[in-house]
């Protein structure tokens, strides 16, 4: 099974602020990586998907990188809408299977 | 726009089976992978599986042996039913769609979970 590491597993921050979350799988997974944002008592919402792909309708302050083991999402100017929690997932493989990370939460500073 | 709704008891006694459905409207049920995922209170997110509008499935390894998912292209219902439930089910539960797409530089199959329904509440006890 293929495992997913998050870090920092929290962060404060101000608007403003650049902020870089990362995930590690426990082996390669090519570009198979998405990221979703949840707020308290919602529905979680894709923001990445294929490691850099953009959502429809995501504002373009959020980015993603990587491949293989190591991926990285990117708000570049945090909004007050932001503060939320936020997943990667692992969708390797065909048929796929699925791992969530153990999420980041990010906070007001 | 497709809208997923998930429905059915809030509450199920240890031992016994839950059963949800999830709904899908705005449109067809058809040509995509349906799936559910949990989230138990203050915890983070766990897949449970999924099923092909065909019915071919594929579930969570951690959960296969008390996992079945179904689906009912007549109604554009997908359902899940998790047998001998104890306390650790107590979950929000969520089913989603998922697409995939192929990208034919690097030749892999890519997929994610694009719209979710509201969740769904669903404790164990007695």
């Amino acid at each position: 099974d293929i495992r997913m590491t998050q870090s920092p597993s929290s962060l404060s921050a101000s608007v403003g602020d650049r902020v870089t979350i990362t995930c590690r799988a426990s082996q390669s997974i090519s570009k198979c990586l998405n990221w979703y944002q949840q707020k308290p008592g919602k529905a979680p919402k894709l923001l990445i998907y294929a490691a850099s792909s953009l959502q429809s309708g995501v504002p373009s302050r959020f980015s993603g990188s990587g491949s293989g083991t190591d991926f990285t999402l990117t708000i570049s100017s945090l909004q007050p809408e932001d503060f939320a929690t936020y997943y990667c997932q692992q969708s390797y493989s065909t048929p796929p299977s699925f791992t969530f990370g153990p999420g980041t939460k990010v906070d007001i500073k | 726009q497709v809208q997923l709704q998930e429905s059915g008891p809030g509450l199920v006694k240890p031992s016994e089976t839950l059963s949800l459905t999830c709904t899908v409207s705005g449109g067809s049920i058809s040509s995509y992978y349906w799936s559910w995922i949990r989230q138990p209170p203050g915890k983070g997110l766990e897949w449970i599986g999924y099923i092909y509008y065909s019915g071919s499935t594929n579930y969570n390894p951690s959960l296969k042996s008390r996992v079945i998912i179904l689906v009912d292209r007549s109604k554009n219902q997908f359902s899940l039913k998790l047998s001998s439930v104890t306390a650790a089910d107590t979950a929000v539960y969520y089913c989603a769609r998922i697409r995939g797409s192929y990208e034919p530089d690097q030749h892999y199959y890519y997929y994610y979970m694009d719209v979710w329904g509201k969740g769904t509440t669903v404790t164990v006890s007695s």
